[in-house]
């Protein structure tokens, strides 16, 4: 299986901040991977996929990069509605396997 | 705008089967585009997923799962299952369904609300 790991688990910033989060695979996936956005109590959002194509809808301050091994999610500039809990998955293989997510709050 | 709705009990006995129903609206089930998933989460933590089904039934499962999980699809009625069987408490989560679009790998582009189910005698 593809282990996808991802860092910070936990990380604390404020409105306005530029945050950055790292998905790693165990190995290489090219663009297959996705990330989404989970607020409590919500089912999951995408915001990007092919590694980084911005879904249609999701706010510009969003991007993503990277293949292979190593992905990127970046917030430019963080807005109030952006503190919630973030999943990379690859699509690359079977099984499908998301990250363990990573916990953005505010500072 | 699609939509997904995720339907069925939400407590389940242990051994016993679990079984979700969840129905689309907005858009044909039965468009060869798509995919049509089931994701759960265990209460804090990440997400896993289940499997997958086409329109035309073929499926892909989660290989710890696999020997307990069945999917399918009814077109007429433009909503796909889930079945668990001998379920554990390991297996108490939201259990959220999904279409599967594809980019460069099948993700979830929109989801259910989840359901929640509890396994409890």
């Amino acid at each position: 299986d593809i282990q996808l790991t991802q860092s910070p688990s936990f990380l604390s910033a404020s409105v306005g901040d530029r945050v950055t989060i790292t998905c790693r695979a165990s190995q290489g996936i090219g663009t297959s991977l996705a990330w989404y956005q989970q607020k409590a109590g919500k089912a999951p959002k995408v915001l990007i996929y092919d590694a980084s194509t911005l879904q249609s809808g999701v706010p510009s301050r969003f991007s993503g990069g990277g293949s292979g091994t190593e992905f990127t999610l970046t917030i430019s500039s963080l807005q109030p509605e952006d503190f919630a809990t973030y999943y990379c998955q690859q699509l690359s293989t079977y099984p499908i396997t998301f990250g363990q997510g990573t916990r953005l709050e505010t500072k | 705008q699609v939509q997904l709705q995720e339907s069925g009990p939400g407590l389940v006995k242990p051994s016993q089967t679990l079984s979700l129903t969840c129905t689309v609206s907005g858009g044909s089930i039965s468009s060869g585009s798509h995919r049509w998933s089931w994701i759960r989460q265990p209460a804090g933590k990440a997400l896993e997923w289940i499997g997958r089904i086409s329109s035309s039934g073929s499926t892909n499962y989660n290989p710890p799962l696999e020997s307990r999980v069945t999917v399918s699809v009814d077109t007429s009625k433009n909503q796909f299952s889930l079945k668990l069987s001998s379920v554990t408490a390991a297996d108490a989560a939201v259990y959220f369904c999904a279409r599967e679009t594809y980019g460069n790998g099948w993700y979830g582009d929109f989801w259910g609300p989840g359901t929640l189910v509890t396994v409890s005698s």
